[in-house]
C-alpha cells in the first residue's frame, strides 16, 4: 500500500510568488494533518482535517497560509505570497480515528526554499 | 495542556554502545504514547509505541516501556549501530481530548561513530 505522497519533493522559489504543495493522504485515513519544521522552531502543527473539514488551524502562521482538503485523497497548502521566512520543510501526515489507531504516518516531506 | 520534554542532544555514542534516551511527558487525559525517528532528508517514521500503562514497544532492538507512575516513556537500546545515526522525537496523543493530534518533543539528534 502506497504511503502518504507528496509533491513536490522540493520547490525553489523567489519571494512574493505563490507556492502550492500537496498531498494525497493513505487511503481511508480519517485525519490530515500538516506540519513545517525549521532547525529554528522545530516540528509545528499547522492545520489538521477530519474527513476532509478542517478542524484547527491555529498553527498557522498568518493569512498569507492557507490549506484546503476538497476530497478524501487530495490536500494543499498555499503560500501567497511567499516570503524567505517560509523556509522549511513541510510534512504532510494522516491517521485513522480511534483508540490505538491514531498514528500518524507521515509523508518524505516539501522542502521549500524561498529566495 | 500536553507537553513532552525530551533529552537535549546531541548524544554521541560508539558502535555497540547501550543508549538511552529520555522522555518523560504532561498530559490531561490518558495518552498513547511514540517514539518516531526521522533519517537525513526523511520524513518521521514510527519507530514504537504503547497504549497503555506498562506495555512496552519495541521495534529494530529499540524498547521502551510506558510508565504512567513517572510519566515516561525513555527509549533503549542495548547495542547501537552507525545506521541509528537520526534524529529521534518522543510523542504522546491524547485520546481523552478527542483530537489524535500529536505533542511531539523537540528531537533528540543520535550519532554513531563506528
Amino acid at each position: 500500500d502506497a504511503g502518504v505522497i507528496q509533491s513536490p519533493r522540493h520547490e525553489v522559489t523567489e519571494m512574493g510568488q505563490e507556492v502550492t504543495l500537496r498531498c494525497k493522504p493513505i487511503s481511508g485515513h480519517d485525519y490530515l494533518f500538516w506540519y513545517r519544521q525549521t532547525m529554528m522552531r522545530g516540528l509545528e502543527l499547522l492545520i489538521y482535517f477530519n474527513n476532509n473539514v478542517p478542524i484547527d488551524d491555529s498553527g498557522m502562521p498568518e493569512d498569507r497560509f492557507s490549506a484546503k482538503m476538497p476530497n478524501a485523497s487530495f490536500s494543499t497548502l498555499k503560500i501567497q505570497p511567499s516570503e524567505p521566512r517560509d523556509s522549511a520543510v513541510y510534512f504532510c501526515a494522516s491517521s485513522l480515528a480511534g483508540w490505538g489507531q491514531e498514528t500518524q504516518y507521515f509523508g518524505p516531506g516539501t522542502r521549500l526554499l524561498v529566495l | 495542556g500536553n507537553s513532552v520534554t525530551q533529552m537535549e542532544g546531541p548524544v554521541t555514542l560508539s558502535e555497540e554502545a547501550f543508549l538511552t534516551i529520555n522522555c518523560t511527558y504532561t498530559a490531561t487525559g490518558y495518552p498513547s504514547l511514540f517514539w518516531y525517528v526521522q533519517y537525513p532528508g526523511e520524513g518521521l517514521q514510527l519507530l514504537l509505541k504503547a497504549t497503555k500503562a506498562d506495555d512496552k514497544g519495541s521495534n529494530k532492538g529499540f524498547e521502551a516501556t510506558y510508565r504512567k507512575e513517572t510519566t515516561s516513556f525513555h527509549l533503549e537500546k542495548g547495542s547501537v549501530q552507525v545506521s541509528d545515526s537520526a534524529v529521534y522525537f518522543c510523542a504522546l496523543s491524547d485520546r481523552g481530548a478527542g483530537s489524535y493530534q500529536l505533542t511531539f518533543g523537540k528531537g533528540t539528534k543520535l550519532s554513531v561513530i563506528p
